[in-house]
């Protein structure tokens, strides 16, 4: 999971501000997902993309947008629509051999 | 779709204890179950994995046993140690490593 890595680390947003989170994977994944996690709870699909210029909804598509114009990037823009974006999001690629998702650091939002 | 069930949501043990946690799924075409170890604001890292035609693999102090039949399987953790202390995830994965599915996670904590 060295390979994956998110920017920035910590990223503060004022209400009604559109924000892009950073996702950038060296490890040649086709597939990349986009999680977010609230404060002791488990890990919610936001995008998923298992290839380049396609991307599929998760369970809380709602207020997120994302783009895969690049096999090694996939970015996920947090827009106004997205009331209480306030969270920690992490970012993954999945090795196409093991089917193992390997996760980046995250990014932890924070609405001010 | 898949669903994952996983217990306890949180586990305490004394040091040096054994500590058992145990996940359930519907969906019969799930053949991959790997195991993650999230520490607090860390990403979630893989740290042991099991496929449908294996009965339980064992890495050290860490095991997975997986019951086909009754669709469950588990993580055994042996000699605790303090460092253990994390939230486990477990996950279920389809055939074809497209449909990845999380449990909501167990809280463990080692206490000395």
């Amino acid at each position: 999971d060295g390979g994956i890595t998110q920017s920035p680390k910590y990223l503060f947003r004022k209400e009604g501000q559109n924000v892009t989170l950073s996702c950038e994977q060296n490890l040649n994944h086709d597939a990349m997902y986009w999680y977010r996690q609230d404060p002791g709870q488990g890990l919610r699909l936001i995008y998923y993309s298992q290839i380049v210029n396609d991307f599929q909804k998760g369970d809380i598509a709602e207020g997120y947008s994302v783009s895969r114009e690049k096999k090694e990037s996939f970015p996920l823009t947090v827009t106004s629509a997205q009331k209480n974006p306030t969270a920690f999001y992490l970012c993954a690629s999945k090795n196409p051999s093991s089917d193992t998702q390997y996760f980046g650091p995250g990014t932890r939002l924070t609405v001010l | 779709g898949e669903n994952v069930e996983q217990h306890p949501s949180t586990l305490s043990v004394q040091e040096g204890d054994s500590a058992v946690i145990k996940c359930t799924y519907s969906d019969s075409a799930s053949n991959y179950f790997p195991w993650y170890k999230q520490e607090l604001g860390k990403r979630p890292q893989l740290i042991i994995d099991i496929r449908s035609n294996v009965g339980e693999k064992k890495d050290q102090r860490i095991a997975v046993t997986l019951n086909k039949t009754a669709k469950h399987f588990s993580l055994h953790i042996t000699e605790t140690q303090p460092e253990d202390s994390a939230v486990y995830f477990c996950a279920a994965v389809d055939n074809y490593g497209q449909n990845f599915v999380f449990g909501p996670g167990t809280r463990l904590s080692v206490l000395p």
